[in-house]
Formats: C-alpha cells, sequence, structure tokens
C-alpha cells in the first residue's frame, strides 16, 4: 500500500517568503497531484504531474521519480496564499487517489 | 458549467436517522467518488464510480450506501447514522482523459448527535 507523507504539517511564513513544501510516497505512481484547500473549505487542483517540472504563475511543482519526492514551492508568498496543501498520487493506472494529510500554511503580512 | 454540486452545506442527524448526500457533475465525468474528511487527517475514498451503473468501494465504506444511475449524480446514503459519520464530505468527478484530475465539490459539513 502506497503511504504519503508530507513536511511539514505546519508552516509559518513572512509575507513575501519563498515557501517549500514536501511530499514522499513509497512505490511507484502514473501521476502525482498537489492541491489546495482553502480556509472556507473548497479543494482545488494546482498541479498534476509525473515528471520535471511545473510552473504557475508563483507555483512550481517539481518530481524527482527516483526518490519518490515532489516538492510544491510558492515564490513571493502572500497572505491569501494561506491554505492547506494536500499531495495526492495515482498509482499506476488506477483511477483512484491516496492522499496526505496536508500541510498547513499560514502567511502573514 | 457548474462542475461539481454538493447538498446540503450542513446538516445535524441524530444517531439512528438517515440521510442522502446529494452531488451531481454536469462534466460528463466518467469517474466520480465520495470522500470523507476528519480532522487532522488525509482525505479517505468511500466509494468510487467508473460509470453509470457500476459502483465499488473504496478504503471507509462501511455505514454508507452508493448509486449511479447516470452519468450525473452519484448520491451517498448514510443509514442508522453514527457519531463516527461525523465528517466533511466532498464529492469529486474525474475524466480519464486528464489522466484522472479530480474536481472537488464544495463539500457537505455532517454532525451527528
Amino acid at each position: 500500500k502506497n503511504e504519503v507523507e508530507q513536511s511539514p504539517q505546519n508552516l509559518t511564513a513572512q509575507e513575501g517568503e519563498f515557501i517549500t513544501i514536501n511530499c514522499s510516497y513509497s512505490v511507484g505512481i502514473s501521476a502525482l497531484h498537489w492541491l489546495q484547500q482553502h480556509p472556507g473549505g473548497g479543494i482545488v487542483s494546482l498541479f498534476m504531474l509525473s515528471s520535471g517540472k511545473k510552473k504557475h504563475g508563483r507555483l512550481i511543482a517539481t518530481i524527482n521519480i527516483q526518490e519518490k519526492h515532489s516538492s510544491l514551492h510558492i515564490t513571493a508568498s502572500h497572505p491569501r496564499d494561506s491554505a492547506v496543501y494536500i499531495c495526492a498520487i495515482g498509482e499506476g493506472g488506477s483511477e483512484k487517489l491516496v492522499f496526505g494529510k496536508g500541510t498547513k500554511l499560514t502567511v502573514n503580512p | 458549467n457548474a462542475g461539481v454540486t454538493q447538498t446540503p452545506k450542513f446538516r445535524i442527524l441524530k444517531i439512528g436517522q438517515s440521510m442522502t448526500l446529494q452531488c451531481a457533475q454536469d462534466m460528463n465525468h466518467n469517474y466520480m467518488y465520495w470522500y470523507r474528511q476528519d480532522p487532522g487527517m488525509g482525505l479517505k475514498l468511500i466509494y468510487y464510480s467508473v460509470g453509470a451503473g457500476i459502483t465499488d468501494k473504496g478504503e471507509v465504506p462501511n455505514g454508507y450506501n452508493v448509486s449511479r444511475s447516470t452519468t450525473e449524480d452519484f448520491p451517498l446514503r448514510l443509514e442508522l447514522a453514527a457519531p463516527s459519520q461525523t465528517s466533511v464530505y466532498f464529492c469529486a468527478s474525474s475524466d480519464p482523459g486528464t489522466v484522472y484530475e479530480q474536481y472537488f465539490g464544495p463539500g457537505t459539513r455532517l454532525t451527528v448527535t
């Protein structure tokens, strides 16, 4: 059974800081997903990647398949980035995802 | 497109009562999922469906039932509610053509007392 571990569990930053959230998993995957859950509860998909790196605005996601590790970076963080960031993995050919417990990010002005 | 919609947003049930959580999507996605989210825990899959008439159990199916009579709708039924079913419930849908990127509904916060 694949396990998904995220670190840190909680992260507090000052506005403008560079943020890194990590995700590791135990067995091979077909894709890795990064999701954002706002304080109001809604969940949105940020990235889906199976290799390399993707960038969207100030967010960058990378994955290292050999090391079974992914990172989510936020450049020039802003208080509106405060949310829970969730890593999830899709196992080969499976339509089901396995979720990490999330990283709660608080960005102070 | 409305995306994935869920009703109700909030509900309080007494122990032993039953209810149905509604979920609908207008993206013509074949795959639909029900998750529960407990404080400090990752999302747990309750049931999922790969198309109308086809459902399967996830990680935590006990105490729940589902049906999928149409592509659009995927209701979740709670029979004989228990305090352990107090949670936030999310419905999601995906299209295998997008490598299972999932689209989530807004959630239903359920309290069983």
